[in-house]
């Protein structure tokens, strides 16, 4: 079955900070996708990346960039110079091929706050 | 073009009673999903809509169920309430021709007593 772990669950950093938060998730396919989606205190879950398991590219897209690793089975994800305005809760999610790729597992989170 | 929208925003019942939310999809989109957000934790995949049939259920009993009307909006009504349902509650929608990202609704707090 697939899982995805997101082993921080909090982390607190100061604006300008790099922080990088890390993502492992575990599928038998040979053909999925994996997500970054942003929860603001609003509720509304904010798509931020998906990613292909055969693009192994990184991707940068303004501050925020992507390690994708299928060797270790890790998606991180990058914030450069952090702003206030980070500060959320961010899913890492895998979605499959037994589901048409439509649903998602999602990890616990990690919450990340970011001060002035 | 409006995005998923959810309704109500937050919903107080009382356990043993039933409860109904709503869902209407972003424009264009087919497909309606469901999912539970406990708090603290990541979101639970409920069940799938799409040409008003369950497509795909996840790992909830048969207190969940739920209806999706011809215009793709859709609603998920839980029976029998319990304490352990209280949570957030989240509709995404997508497109049922294409792999898309899920986009997700701002949620319906349902608190039960």
């Amino acid at each position: 079955a697939q899982k995805v772990t997101q082993a921080q669950t909090e982390i607190s950093v100061v604006e300008k900070e790099d922080v990088t938060l890390d993502c492992v998730y575990e599928t038998r396919d040979t053909t999925y996708y994996l997500f970054w989606y942003k929860q603001p205190p609003s509720g509304e879950l904010v798509f931020l990346i998906r990613r292909n398991s055969f693009d192994e590219q990184n991707e940068i897209s303004g501050r925020y960039s992507w390690n994708f690793q299928k060797s270790t089975s890790s998606f991180n994800f990058t914030i450069t110079a952090s702003q206030v305005v980070d500060s959320a809760v961010y899913f890492c999610a895998l979605s499959e091929w037994d589901s048409g790729y439509s649903t998602l597992t999602f990890g616990k989170g990690t919450m990340l706050l970011v001060s002035p | 073009d409006a995005g998923v929208t959810q309704s109500p925003t937050h919903l107080i019942k009382t356990r043993g009673q039933q409860v109904t939310l709503r869902c209407s999809p972003k424009s264009g989109h087919d497909t309606v999903s469901w999912y539970q957000q406990a708090l603290g934790q990541g979101p639970q995949f409920i069940f799938q809509y799409y040409e008003e049939e369950e497509r795909q259920r996840g790992n909830f009993p048969d207190r969940f169920s739920g209806h999706q009307f011809p215009n793709y909006s859709s609603e998920l009504n839980v029976n029998a309430l319990l304490l352990g349902d209280s949570a957030l509650y989240l509709c995404a929608s997508s497109s049922g021709q294409v792999i898309s990202p899920l986009h997700f609704g701002n949620g319906t707090r349902l608190t039960v007593t």
